[in-house]
């Protein structure tokens, strides 16, 4: 148990929706990343938050937002959504953002049909 | 740009043989490597990290990676394969000051026959 949590583990939903993805990283790491993986593209980063300010963006579309809260949270928010957006999509958090090992969370698998 | 390139994505050994999963680098030298396992249905762990300090890098479970500049690679190497070995492992290397814009290897699945 690498300590993140995410929530819903699976979702379902329809192309043109809107879904919105959880997670709680490690106690006392401010830095929380998203990743999206699927077979055609792999392990992608889509984007970093450090203490509530984005730190710094991959290869993440302009449908997709995210955020992190004061009590440090974050939720990844994808609309629109496109049957190629099915994935799975992880969240990872570190004490800080340059160089420190990742704590990966048991990801989200999303299935739009 | 800093990548990294793993070479081969499917790797299957008898259990009790030699694991060796393959990562070579771009030609500049990264100050950081890393070495990931991802089992079946759970997110990615980190096994090691290389950080200049030594060039042999020793992670768990039984795991260990050579740096070596001159052949620009960072292999995996086990010397007896277990079957809870069975796993996807990636290579990643972080691009610029930011761990969190690592750039990962398209990954290598590892099988375990007994």
């Amino acid at each position: 148990d690498s300590g993140v949590t995410q929530t819903p583990k699976h979702l379902i939903t329809a192309t043109g929706q809107r879904v919105t993805l959880r997670c709680s990283p490690r106690s006392g790491d401010l830095s929380v990343y998203w990743y999206q993986q699927s077979l055609d593209q792999g392990l992608q980063f889509l984007i970093q938050y450090y203490n509530g300010e984005e730190r710094a963006k991959g290869n993440i579309l302009e449908r997709f937002s995210a955020q992190q809260f004061p009590d440090l949270h974050s939720e990844l928010n994808l609309s629109s959504l496109e049957l190629g957006d099915s994935a799975l999509y992880f969240c990872a958090s570190s004490v800080v953002g340059d160089y420190n090992e990742q704590f990966f969370g048991p990801g989200t698998r999303l299935t739009v049909l | 740009a800093q990548s990294v390139t793993q070479l081969g994505s499917h790797v299957s050994v008898s259990e009790g043989a030699l694991v060796l999963l393959r990562c070579n680098y771009s030609s500049s030298v990264p100050p950081y490597l890393f070495w990931y396992v991802q089992y079946p249905n759970q997110g990615l762990q980190l096994l090691l990290k290389y950080t200049s300090a030594a060039t042999l890098v020793k992670g768990i479970n039984g795991f260990e990676a050579e740096f070596k500049k001159s052949e620009t690679s960072f292999h995996l190497t086990k010397p007896s394969a277990h079957m809870s070995d069975a796993a996807e492992y990636f290579c990643a290397v972080p691009l610029g000051t930011n761990a969190g814009k690592s750039t990962f290897g398209d990954g290598t699945t590892l099988t375990v026959k007994p």
